[in-house]
C-alpha cells in the first residue's frame, strides 16, 4: 500500500518567514496529493491540493510543488502568520474511489 | 462553508455502553464515505470505507463487530461504538468526496471526540 513520509515533524519560523513542509510517497500509481490544515479539536481543512498532471499550484501565500519523478512533493506558505499555526498534513491517493493515506503531520508554530 | 457535518462533536460514555456518531454530506450524495481515529498527536488512520447499500470495508486490525457502521442514505453514514472501553477514547472523522469529477477533493467532518469512562 501507500506510504506516506512527512518532515519535519516540528516547525518554528518567525512572522513573516517562509515555512516549507516535505513529503513523499512510495506508491505511483497515487496520483492525487492534497495538503490539510488542522487546529486544535477540528477536522482538517483543505488548504490545497494538486493532481499528478500539474508541476506546481499556488494559491495566495500557499504553493503546492510535486516532482512525480522523485515522488515528492512540497508545502510552501509565505509570509506566515501566527494564525497559520497548526498542524499540517500532507496526502495521497490513487483517485476518489481510495481513501487518503496520510502524512504524520508537522507542528507548525508562527511566533510574532 | 462545511461539506460534512458530524455529530455529536464530543460525546462521554460509560465503559459497556454504546456510541452512535453521524456523519452527513449536506447539499450532495455521497457513495463513499470514510471513517477515520487520530489518536492525540497522530496522525489520522484510516478506518473503514462505508459504502452506501452495501457493507463498510474495515482495515486490517479494526473489528467489524465493535465498529458498526451503516451507509443506510446517500448523506448519511453513522459508526456506533459497540461495548466502549476506555481504550476506544479518541478522535473519530469522518469524510466524503464531493462528488463533482474524477479526483475530486475529500472534505472532512469536524469529528467526534469521544471519552469512555
Amino acid at each position: 500500500g501507500e506510504n506516506v513520509e512527512q518532515h519535519p515533524s516540528t516547525l518554528s519560523v518567525q512572522e513573516g518567514d517562509s515555512a516549507v513542509i516535505k513529503c513523499t510517497y512510495s506508491d505511483s500509481a497515487s496520483n492525487y496529493f492534497p495538503w490539510y490544515k488542522q487546529e486544535l479539536g477540528k477536522g482538517p481543512q483543505l488548504i490545497i491540493d494538486i493532481r499528478s498532471n500539474v508541476g506546481e499550484k499556488k494559491d495566495q501565500r500557499i504553493a503546492v510543488t510535486l516532482n512525480k519523478t522523485a515522488k515528492h512533493f512540497s508545502l510552501h506558505i509565505t509570509e506566515t502568520q501566527p494564525e497559520d499555526s497548526a498542524v499540517y498534513f500532507c496526502a495521497a491517493r490513487e483517485n476518489s474511489g481510495y481513501a487518503l493515506n496520510f502524512g504524520k503531520g508537522t507542528s507548525l508554530l508562527v511566533t510574532p | 462553508g462545511a461539506v460534512v457535518s458530524q455529530h455529536p462533536s464530543w460525546v462521554i460514555c460509560k465503559s459497556g455502553t454504546s456510541v452512535k456518531i453521524e456523519c452527513r454530506s449536506l447539499d450532495f450524495q455521497a457513495t463513499t464515505m470514510f471513517w477515520y481515529r487520530q489518536f492525540p498527536k497522530q496522525s489520522l488512520m484510516l478506518m473503514a470505507t462505508s459504502n452506501e447499500g452495501s457493507k463498510a470495508t474495515y482495515e486490517q486490525g479494526v473489528e467489524k463487530d465493535k465498529f458498526l457502521i451503516n451507509h443506510a442514505s446517500l448523506t448519511l453514514s453513522t459508526l456506533t461504538v459497540t461495548s466502549a472501553h476506555p481504550e476506544d477514547s479518541s478522535f473519530y472523522i469522518c469524510s466524503a468526496n464531493l462528488p463533482q469529477s474524477y479526483n475530486s477533493p475529500l472534505h472532512f467532518g469536524n469529528g467526534t471526540r469521544l471519552t469512555v469512562t
